[in-house]
């Protein structure tokens, strides 16, 4: 079964704090994706990395940086934390075939920013 | 702008009835559509899928239907059972541009 670990499963930070939330996966997957769940708004892409030092701008990257140093693990970075950034965060990673690519994501890491 | 829509937040059904989820889409580029369930404290696993060259795809009590015209996708669970009961999201896939866009969720419960 293909596992994605998400460090943290809460996390409390104060306003200006950077923030660090770190995911790997052991499947050896090229694609990985930082999401945010928000009540009423869904899932909303930040980031995605599809190889090693790389990096795209999801639907709302604003806030947020990325670091994709080694294959199995995809961080996201908030460099100064503000209260609209108290989320539920999910990882992901893919594989593709063809035109079907399923996402497997972590359980998730609670943030809250006071 | 929000091209993903589950216009209904909640479902309740009853043990053994069916379940009908739906979802509509604007961006014409999506070719790929996926369900992922979620239960609480835990992350959304996938569920089923259909590719936009299809209209219907059928895994054991799940089928997913897809009208390409209408921009419209719905996901039938039957019989529904009391495990089914989670947070149902609609996912479109673009593969140009290698993203997945989500909507909004829907929580069914299904009552024994």
């Amino acid at each position: 079964d293909v596992k994605v670990t998400q460090s943290s499963r809460y996390l409390v930070k104060r306003t200006g704090e950077k923030v660090f939330l770190e995911c790997v996966q052991d499947m050896d997957h090229e694609n990985m994706f930082w999401y945010r769940q928000d009540p009423g708004l869904g899932l909303r892409l930040i980031y995605f990395s599809y190889d090693v030092k790389m990096k795209e701008k999801g639907d709302i990257p604003e806030g947020y940086s990325v670091s994709r140093e080694k294959k199995e693990r995809f961080s996201l970075i908030l460099e100064s934390a503000s209260t609209n950034q108290t989320s539920m965060y999910l990882c992901a990673s893919s594989f593709r075939t063809g035109r079907e690519e399923k996402l497997f994501f972590g359980s998730g890491t609670q943030l809250s920013v006071l | 702008d929000q091209q993903v829509k589950q216009n209904s937040p909640s479902l309740s059904v009853q043990e053994g009835r069916i379940s009908i989820l739906n979802c509509d889409y604007t961006n014409s580029m999506f070719d790929y559509f996926l369900w992922y369930k979620k239960y609480p404290a835990e992350g959304p696993t996938f569920l089923i899928s259909i590719s936009s060259i299809k209209d219907k795809n059928e895994d054991g009590r799940f089928t997913v239907f897809l009208n390409k015209s209408a921009k419209h996708l719905s996901l039938h669970i039957v019989p529904s059972q009391p495990g089914d009961s989670a947070v149902y999201f609609c996912a479109a896939h673009n593969t140009n541009a290698g993203k997945s866009t989500f909507g909004d969720g829907t929580t069914l419960t299904v009552k024994p």
